[in-house]
């Protein structure tokens, strides 16, 4: 069975600091994603990464894959307020490798950012 | 494109009621999944469509959760006698089959079980 793990669970920054979120996977898989959720709301994507070595940014973040380490990082840079909100990341299991492409998330990581 | 959309955005039922949503996906888009997400979880994947074809569900969804999407397009799930325990977010995605990596959320049903 599928099982992603985020750690941290909880992330407290100051402002223009840089950190990392990190998220393991059980399974073989070349499929992960990177999403956020603000409170009470439904789920933004952020990234979708299709292949191991896979480096995505979009302004102030940065998602890579690892798929023999079973690793995908979350790379924050020069934290701002508005990159407070709940991190999830999902992993999926293509038929080709014996999944259904049903998406199973981690616990989420919340961020909060600190003037 | 207007998005998947859900209906309603919230419901409060007393124990023991039968509660309905209904979501429509994004036009096009042949894939619809239902998931469940409790305060503080991620997700949890309950079942998928592949136009009107359930493929798969979840040991989550216990015999009092039905899922339908009868004509292809928009799909409803019931829940019958509900319980405190479901009490939760339950959010539609929709997909592509060609691209099934994309699944794109809807803003979700919140459900609170008196």
């Amino acid at each position: 069975e599928l099982k992603v793990e985020q750690n941290p669970l909880f992330l407290s920054m100051q402002e223009e600091k840089n950190y990392t979120i990190y998220c393991n996977y059980s399974t073989t898989s070349d499929r992960l994603y990177w999403y956020r959720q603000d409170p009470g709301k439904s789920l933004e994507s952020l990234f979708v990464l299709l292949s191991n070595g896979a480096v995505k940014q979009e302004g102030r973040l940065m998602a890579s894959l690892d798929t023999k380490a079973r690793l995908s990082t979350l790379h924050i840079t020069a934290a701002v307020h508005d990159l407070s909100a709940t991190y999830f990341c999902a992993v999926d299991i293509p038929p080709a490798q014996g999944g259904s492409e049903k998406l199973v998330f981690g616990k989420g990581t919340k961020l909060t950012v600190n003037p | 494109d207007t998005g998947v959309s859900q209906d309603p955005r919230h419901k409060i039922t007393k124990r023991g009621q039968n509660v309905t949503f209904r979501c429509d996906p994004i036009s096009e888009h042949n894939r619809l999944y239902w998931y469940r997400q409790t305060l503080g979880q991620g997700p949890e994947f309950l079942t998928y469509f592949q136009n009107e074809a359930q493929l798969e569900k979840s040991r989550l969804l216990s015999d009092r959760f039905s899922a339908e999407r009868p004509k292809g397009s928009f799909s409803t799930l019931e829940i019958q006698r509900t319980e405190q325990g479901d009490s939760a977010m339950y959010l539609c995605a929709s997909s592509r089959t060609t691209r099934p990596y994309e699944q794109y959320f809807g803003p979700g049903t919140r459900l609170t079980v008196t």
